[in-house]
């Protein structure tokens, strides 16, 4: 299957402070990510969908001036987490639309690894 | 919106026996998939399903997009104790679209 890649793996800052996620879709290109957010022992949460090209379109409940997603280019969407504080910290993970996968009848997702982020 | 439900939420099995879980939803869905996720990782794709009845195998896992396009069921044989993670059913009513999650079903394999 394609394959997709975050950075970092994981990642400690500090309360106040501002991390950057990267998602690469490293053999194809993905003309739309998404970006979730995942609890223990949960189910994945959909924060963001991220358009190559034009503004990403948020989940209701998710701040978009805290979580900036930029998809400048069709293999490489950034979520930032700005001014983060200890409730921010979570595992994050990003996914990338095949739209060729299933040829004629259809789609899908891969996924990255994801992030761990704690925020101190 | 949709929503679907997993079950079961978790099995305790042991080494060798057969395995079946399956999702529901209130709508209907184009296409079926279902990941594999292990602790600390991101989901990871087993099966796609696109058409309602289709049946598709991957090694000792099966998977089926239901008939009336509003289920889909995905069985393991003769498990082993890798075969350990959270299984998730995820649905797309319609190219483009966000998929909805189910809650997962966590297995346990007893070797």
């Amino acid at each position: 299957g394609a394959v997709v890649s975050q950075h970092p793996s994981r990642v400690i800052c500090k309360s106040g402070t501002s991390v950057k996620i990267e998602c690469r879709s490293l053999d194809f290109q993905a003309t739309t990510m998404f970006w979730y957010r995942q609890f223990p022992k949960k189910s994945l949460m959909l924060m963001a969908t991220s358009n190559e090209g034009s503004k990403a379109t948020y989940e209701q409940g998710v701040e978009k001036d805290k979580f900036l997603i930029n998809h400048a280019s069709l293999t490489l969407s950034t979520l930032t987490v700005t001014s983060a504080h200890p409730e921010d910290s979570s595992f994050y993970i990003c996914s990338a639309r095949d739209w060729a996968s299933g040829g004629a009848l259809g789609e899908t997702q891969y996924f990255g690894p994801g992030t761990r982020l704690l925020v101190l | 919106g949709q929503q679907l439900n997993q079950s079961p939420q978790s099995m305790f099995i042991q080494e060798g026996e057969d395995v079946s879980m399956n999702c529901t939803s209130s709508s209907i869905f184009n296409t079926w998939l279902w990941y594999k996720q292990d602790p600390g990782e991101g989901p990871v794709l087993l099966i796609a399903l696109y058409k309602a009845g289709e049946l598709t195998s991957n090694g000792r896992l099966t998977a089926q997009f239901g008939i009336t396009r509003k289920d889909s069921f995905l069985n393991i044989s003769a498990s082993i104790p890798s075969d350990v993670g959270i299984y998730f059913c995820a649905g797309q009513i319609a190219s483009g679209s966000r998929l909805t999650f189910g809650e997962g079903t966590q297995l346990t394999v007893n070797p």
